[in-house]
């Protein structure tokens, strides 16, 4: 079955110091796997995506096809960053609809 | 600005009534989605509709249904709203072949 689990509901962090949002995923085929983010009172917005493998707003994340994990990391938070990270699988035989973990809460204090 | 659309952004209702979320779209998108967001619990796919003719069920049907219109328009609808289906509602859109949902500002609905 797909799966998408983020085992933190809510991470919290002082600014500057280094950040690691967990996302783990089952799923049989090659995976295809995004980050989104929802700021406060705002409509969710795609971060990144594995296969491009950029780095946005300092945030890089590396698909672990063994470890079956997508890891969102920034060297150092910034309290901009508090926000909702949503981590999404992409079902591709399914029309490419996607599934949703259930969210990590990063609170960046100053 | 092409955009997602939905309305109304807030909604009280009382249980048992039949209330209906739009969702209309500028992007020329040809893929719809609607999902409930629940804290804890993150996004719960309703149903999503790849065009006009092609409807499907998301993993939380029961007590939904939704009617897309015309491209560019699809509604969710409670026939009667029960208050465990407070919650966050979005919707999203995505074309095919693409790789990203553009997302509405969500409605939040109450059940009284």
């Amino acid at each position: 079955a797909q799966r998408v689990t983020q085992p933190e509901k809510l991470l919290s962090v002082f600014k500057g110091a280094p950040v690691e949002l967990k996302c783990n995923y089952s799923y049989s085929g090659s995976p295809e796997l995004f980050w989104y983010v929802q700021y406060s009172r705002q409509r969710l917005q795609l971060l990144l995506r594995h296969i491009s493998r950029e780095s946005i707003k300092g945030f890089t994340a590396d698909l672990n096809k063994g470890e079956t994990s997508f890891h969102l990391k920034k060297p150092f938070a910034q309290e901009e960053d508090s926000a909702m990270y949503y981590c999404a699988l992409k079902v591709r035989n399914q029309g490419g609809k996607l599934i949703f973990g259930q969210g990590t809460e990063l609170s960046v204090k100053p | 600005d092409a955009d997602v659309t939905q309305t109304p952004r807030n909604r009280i209702t009382k249980t048992g009534k039949r209330i209906m979320l739009e969702c209309s779209q500028t992007k020329g998108h040809d893929r719809m989605y609607w999902y409930r967001q629940d804290p804890g619990l993150g996004l719960r796919l309703i149903y999503y509709s790849f065009d006009v003719k092609d409807i499907n069920k998301g993993e939380i049907s029961d007590g939904y249904s939704v009617s897309r219109q015309a491209q560019a328009k699809f509604s969710l609808s409670l026939e009667s709203a029960i208050p465990n289906q407070t919650a966050l509602y979005f919707c999203a859109t995505s074309a095919a072949g693409g790789y990203g949902y553009t997302f509405g500002s969500g409605t939040r609905l109450t059940v009284v």
